[in-house]
């Protein structure tokens, strides 16, 4: 069955510090890649996602993310977080033009 | 421009009841997805409806159904209520049933049951 894993449940880090939180997922066939977020009191919105071409993508708010095929992974980065990244990060894929499967989710807290 | 709405926001059932929750995309967008997200989980994929048929399903029995309307808009319907079901419902409008469609979420349905 299609899974989602995002190891880091609970991330603490200080302004101007590098993220990078992980997501891998199952094997499945074709896969379309999604970073959701989701700021405190807000709804889930679209941070950036990749389907095909430079498997660097950029999105909103200065993040980055990297598709590596090999290792079924699709991490999430940012080189300086600000204390208005605190938030709760979600890795989505989509297999087959099919279902979606969202990670458990990722709580980032960034101390000023 | 409206995005995603839903009704009502809290619920409260008791187990074996019957519930309704009501999703209202996106202005111009014809494809709604139903998630639970239960308690430090993510959203877990109920269906999709697209051109008012159910088009994907995940992992739920058929105590979940769903319908959607000409209008675009759809509802979620739980029957026989068991405690497992209380979750954040949350509904997801997109322009399309394909996979590459960014999603637009509502704020959800909280769901109790007791």
């Amino acid at each position: 069955a299609q899974s989602v894993s995002q190891h880091n449940h609970h991330v603490i880090l200080s302004e101007a510090a590098s993220l990078e939180l992980g997501c891998n997922y199952s094997y499945g066939g074709t896969v379309n890649l999604f970073w959701y977020v989701q700021y405190p009191g807000q709804h889930l919105q679209l941070l950036l996602k990749y389907f095909s071409g430079d498997p660097l993508v950029k999105g909103i708010k200065g993040f980055e993310a990297e598709f590596i095929k090999s290792k079924f992974s699709f991490n999430l980065r940012k080189p300086s977080v600000q204390w208005s990244d605190t938030a709760e990060y979600f890795c989505a894929v989509n297999y087959n033009f099919n279902k979606f499967y969202f990670g458990s989710g990722t709580k980032l807290n960034v101390k000023p | 421009d409206a995005g995603v709405t839903q009704s009502p926001t809290h619920l409260i059932k008791t187990r074996g009841q019957q519930v309704t929750l009501r999703c209202s995309p996106k202005s111009g967008h014809d494809t709604v997805s139903w998630y639970q997200q239960a308690l430090g989980q993510g959203p877990q994929f109920i269906f999709q409806y697209y051109e008012e048929e159910e088009r994907q399903r995940g992992n739920f029995p058929d105590r979940f159904s769903g319908h959607q309307f000409p209008n675009y808009s759809s509802e979620l319907n739980v029957n026989a209520l068991l405690l497992g079901d209380s979750a954040l419902y949350l509904c997801a409008s997109s322009l399309g049933a394909g996979g590459t469609d960014t999603q637009y979420f509502g704020p959800g349905t909280r769901l109790t049951v007791l």
